[in-house]
C-alpha cells in the first residue's frame, strides 16, 4: 500500500525557516517524481514545486511565488523527500501536502497524497 | 502562466442530478488535464488524468472529456458521498496550475 506520511510542520514566526519531512512507502520512491501542494486555509491547492527522479539527475521545478526560498531535496535511500522552507512570510501559511507523479503520456499527475502538514506562520 | 477557470464555483444539486463542471484554460494544453476531488478535512484525490482516463477504483459515473482550453467534469447520477470540492489541473508546463474549484453541495 502506498503511503506518504508528512511531519515537520508548526508555528514559525514571519522570516523564520521551517524544513518539513515525507516518508514514503509502499512503491520504488527512486522511479518517481515527487512534489509538494499547498492549501491555504479556506483557499484552494496551489502547486509548490517537483523534485525529478535519478534517472532524470534530481532535478527541480519550483513555484515563483517559493522561487529562491524554497528547496527540495529527496534521499531515496531513506525514501524521503524534504522541503526546506526559508524566508517564511505570513502568506506561507497553508497545509503542506507531499505528492507523488504519476507518470502518464508526458505528464505527471497525482496519484497518492499525503495527509498533509500544518506551515503557521505569524508573530 | 496558464490560467485555469472552473465553472460555476459553486453548484447546489440532488442526490442523482446529472452534473457537469467546466474548465477552461488559458492557452492550450491538449489532453494534460487531470481532475481532483476534496472533502473537507482530506487530502485530494485524483478522479481523472489525462483529460478522459478513470483513476483505479473511482466508480464509472465520473467521466472527463475536453482538449485544447475546455473541459469537462461529469457525474451522471450524483451519490450522496460525492458532494464535495472538485478541482482541475494542468501538467502541460510550469508552473502546474490548478483551477479555482467547484463546490459541490446538497440541494
Amino acid at each position: 500500500e502506498v503511503q506518504l506520511v508528512e511531519s515537520g510542520g508548526g508555528l514559525v514566526q514571519p522570516g523564520g525557516s521551517l524544513r518539513l519531512s515525507c516518508a514514503a512507502s509502499g512503491f520504488t520512491f527512486s522511479d518517481y517524481y515527487m512534489d509538494w501542494v499547498r492549501q491555504a486555509p479556506g483557499k484552494g491547492l496551489e502547486w509548490v514545486g517537483r523534485s525529478r527522479n535519478k534517472a532524470k539527475s534530481y532535478t527541480t521545478e519550483y513555484a515563483a511565488s517559493v522561487k529562491g526560498r524554497f528547496t527540495i531535496s529527496r534521499d531515496d535511500s531513506e525514501n524521503s523527500l524534504y522541503l526546506q522552507l526559508n524566508s517564511l512570510r505570513t502568506e506561507d501559511t497553508a497545509v503542506y501536502y507531499c505528492v507523488r507523479g504519476l507518470p502518464w503520456v508526458g505528464g505527471y499527475y497525482f496519484d497518492y497524497w499525503g495527509q498533509g502538514t500544518l506551515v503557521t506562520v505569524s508573530s | 502562466d496558464i490560467q485555469l477557470t472552473q465553472s460555476p464555483s459553486f453548484l447546489s444539486a440532488s442526490v442523482g442530478d446529472r452534473i457537469s463542471i467546466t474548465c477552461r484554460a488559458s492557452q492550450g494544453i491538449s489532453s494534460y488535464l487531470a481532475w481532483y476531488q476534496q472533502k473537507p478535512g482530506k487530502a485530494p484525490k485524483l478522479l481523472i488524468y489525462a483529460t478522459s482516463t478513470l483513476q483505479s477504483g473511482v466508480p464509472s459515473r465520473f467521466s472527463g472529456s475536453g482538449s485544447g482550453t475546455e473541459f469537462t467534469l461529469t457525474i451522471s447520477s450524483l451519490q450522496p458521498e460525492d458532494f464535495a470540492t472538485y478541482y482541475c489541473q494542468q501538467v502541460k508546463s510550469y508552473p502546474l496550475t490548478f483551477g479555482q474549484g467547484t463546490k459541490v453541495e446538497i440541494k
